[in-house]
């Protein structure tokens, strides 16, 4: 898997946009970038995914560098139900196989 | 409908005994994956199942670890001679399988605290 890098920690104001770098350096061609959550107690989240295009879906964005070396999730109006530790993983194997989970960003929505 | 289910939502223990941890995937899904998390720590991957068989379990720890799923729905993990280190959420999660990208989806885990 290419190693991932990310913030420990971050804050954000309720109601702005929460944006969660990521730096894949050693990413390869056909790897993607995958973002997951984990809320406080409950097993981990898929939240999007994306190769080299930028992606949307209904609960965020991810917009990678043309280089691929790093991508941003963005949560375009973040809520107090946003606080979560935030996961990227750029797995080897694409599909079904183990996601290596990094120790992710721990992201604090602020009333 | 329903997601991953996993029971018992908790598990103590003596050092020594034998544990087992059960995993109801989503109906369907063809691959299962067991994670063990350590406090303050990501997801680390045990093992995969694709249908019946164990497609990868280069992430279970030593021997003491065993996995099994014999119709590819229920998963059973199984630890022998539990050690205090053993002491971890053990997560569960589904795929559909197949050889597209398929999202996983994670039950709520069984928390182990070896005494």
């Amino acid at each position: 898997d290419a190693k991932t890098t990310q913030p420990p920690s971050m804050d954000c104001a309720e109601g702005r946009a929460a944006n969660l770098p990521c730096n894949h350096s050693t990413i390869s061609g056909n790897e993607y970038v995958y973002w997951y959550r984990q809320i406080h107690s409950q097993g981990p989240q898929y939240i999007i995914h994306g190769l080299k295009n930028n992606e949307t879906n209904e609960m965020a964005s991810l917009i990678i560098t043309e280089d691929r070396k790093s991508s941003t999730l963005i949560l375009p109006h973040a809520t107090l139900r946003d606080t979560a530790v935030y996961y990227c993983i750029a797995p080897t194997n694409f599909g079904n196989e183990k996601l290596t989970f990094g120790t992710g960003t721990r992201l604090t929505i602020i009333p | 409908g329903a997601g991953v289910s996993q029971t018992p939502s908790n598990k103590v223990t003596e050092k020594g005994k034998y544990v087992e941890l059960r995993c109801d995937p989503i109906s369907g899904h063809t691959a299962l994956y067991w994670y063990r998390q350590s406090l303050g720590q990501g997801p680390e991957f045990l093992i995969y199942f694709q249908g019946t068989g164990a497609a990868d379990d280069s992430g279970l720890p030593n021997d003491r670890f065993f996995a099994v799923r014999p119709e590819g729905s229920v998963s059973t993990l199984k630890i022998q001679r539990t050690e205090r280190g053993d002491s971890a959420v053990y997560l569960c999660a589904s795929s559909l399988g197949g050889y597209a990208y398929n999202e996983q989806f994670f039950g709520p885990g069984t928390r182990l605290t070896v005494l």
